[in-house]
């Protein structure tokens, strides 16, 4: 059970692309849904908390406008990189959980930019 | 806010017991969280504690004593394949997203 499926795996792409990762919760409703990026050899750091059905709590120093996050419905939030440079290069992870149940993640996304 | 700390990297053999220590500071703890990450994966939930003692789930057992901040996670007949990062995360109170720690890195030798 608690199984995240994210999607796509891996995606290269030259600057200045929009690029949309999906996270879908398959076995379980997931009220929160939470956007991580790491960095090679670093920790995960959070992003940005999303509620089904309300706008996204971005972290200190992370760009609304630059990573828009709709979280429609309670099995289905997208992470969408606006005009991506290759300095947003990074692992981008999703979680989710249901309810005070344990943050289950998706496999990520290795996000390239040439 | 929170801090977490834990060693940076470990080293340990094939078959022997290795303890990764977690200590953190945060306001109105509500659950301490152990992941595995391997190379160029997402991480995977080990185990959780929000009370004082010890969780055993097989090879793996995580510990914690809240009135000390501090936690461990005790690995038991290590195998080659349980190199990876050990990740320690934090929760508050009002269901807040986890804050990870930097992660240890455990390599298992032959």
């Amino acid at each position: 059970g608690a199984v995240v499926s994210q999607h796509p795996s891996r995606v290269i792409c030259k600057s200045g692309t929009s690029v949309k990762i999906e996270c879908r919760s398959l076995d379980f409703q997931a009220t929160t849904m939470f956007w991580y990026r790491q960095f090679p050899k670093q920790s995960l750091m959070l992003m940005a908390t999303s509620n089904e059905g309300s706008k996204a709590t971005y972290e200190q120093g992370v760009e609304k406008d630059k990573f828009l996050i709709n979280h429609a419905s309670l099995t289905l939030s997208t992470l969408t990189v606006t005009s991506a440079h290759p300095e947003d290069s990074s692992f981008y992870i999703c979680s989710a959980r249901q309810g005070t149940q344990p943050q289950h993640f998706g496999d990520g996304t290795r996000l390239s930019i040439l | 806010g929170q801090n977490i700390d834990q060693p940076t990297e470990m080293t340990a053999t094939e078959g022997a017991i290795v303890q990764i220590n977690c200590t953190y500071q945060t306001s109105g703890f509500n659950g301490l969280f152990w992941y595995q990450q391997h190379a160029g994966e997402a991480p995977t939930f080990l185990s959780y504690n929000v009370l004082d003692g010890l969780e055993e789930k097989g090879r793996f057992s995580s510990f914690l004593s809240r009135s000390k901040g501090y936690s461990y996670l005790l690995l038991k007949e290590l195998q080659m394949k349980d190199s990876a990062s050990y990740l320690c995360a934090v929760t508050s109170w009002g269901n807040t997203p986890l804050v990870f720690g930097k992660g240890t890195r455990l390599s298992v030798i032959a």
